[in-house]
């Protein structure tokens, strides 16, 4: 069974750099598959990060890209999430999930239980 | 890049058959196959439930399906339980190797 934790910081204060991991059992990374970051702020919905396969090849949003980056360690079965110069408007539930982008398929499945980021002074 | 448009919220009475909308463009939605929509209960994870625009992935039950028609896909939730209460997002393609998501739509089973 396919399980992800993510974990990190709660609370980051206003243009601080924030990092995240997202650790991955049942699975090595290297098997396959893209890993996608997502974020859901407090009674929103959701928004696609990017996501990255373990040859390191990465897609971000385009409306982040310049924040952020996503990198994986395939030893250690992680990924990483870092989003530099964060607002307010970054505080979100922050999750990782195994992302299959094929022409048989694109969806993310499964999802880790997310963690919360609140950016605040 | 929008957001997909989903209405905020549907309702149905337990038994009864349910469909919510989520509207994009010839850029997502109208112009890859690549619809998928997800359940979340409060608290929770999302949960894949469709994807493919109709496939359902394995120990989804039957009474979810989706579809599409032009920029417009569906998901319908036929004989409606009171477990089926809970947001639902969709996701499509949207080129260049980008996702967009819906706004998701609060579903009541009343």
């Amino acid at each position: 069974q396919v399980q992800l934790q993510e974990s990190g910081p709660r609370l980051v204060k206003p243009s601080e750099t924030v990092s995240l991991t997202c650790a991955v059992s049942g699975y090595s990374i290297s098997s396959g598959y893209y890993w996608g970051w997502i974020r859901q702020p407090p009674g929103k919905g959701l928004e696609w990060i990017g996501a990255i396969h373990h040859s390191g090849n990465t897609f971000y949003n385009p409306s982040l890209k310049s924040r952020v980056s996503i990198s994986v360690a395939p030893s250690k079965n992680l990924l990483s999430l870092t989003l530099n110069s964060v607002t307010a408007a970054d505080t979100a539930v922050y999750y990782c999930a195994r992302q299959a982008i094929a022409a048989t398929g694109n969806w993310f499945d499964p999802w880790g239980q997310g963690t919360l980021v609140t950016v605040s002074s | 890049q929008s957001a997909l448009t989903q209405p905020r919220s549907v309702s149905a009475s337990p038994g009864q058959s349910v469909t919510m909308s989520c509207t994009g463009s010839s850029s997502d939605v109208g112009g890859h196959n690549h619809v998928s929509w997800y359940q979340q209960h409060p608290g929770k994870a999302p949960k894949l439930i469709i994807y493919g625009v109709s496939q359902r992935p394995s120990g989804v039950p039957d009474h979810f399906s989706g579809s599409k028609s032009g920029d417009t896909a569906s998901l319908t939730i036929s004989g409606l339980q009171a477990e089926d209460e809970a947001d639902y997002y969709c996701c499509s393609y949207a080129g260049s190797y980008t996702w967009l998501f819906g706004g998701g739509t609060k579903l009541t089973v009343l």
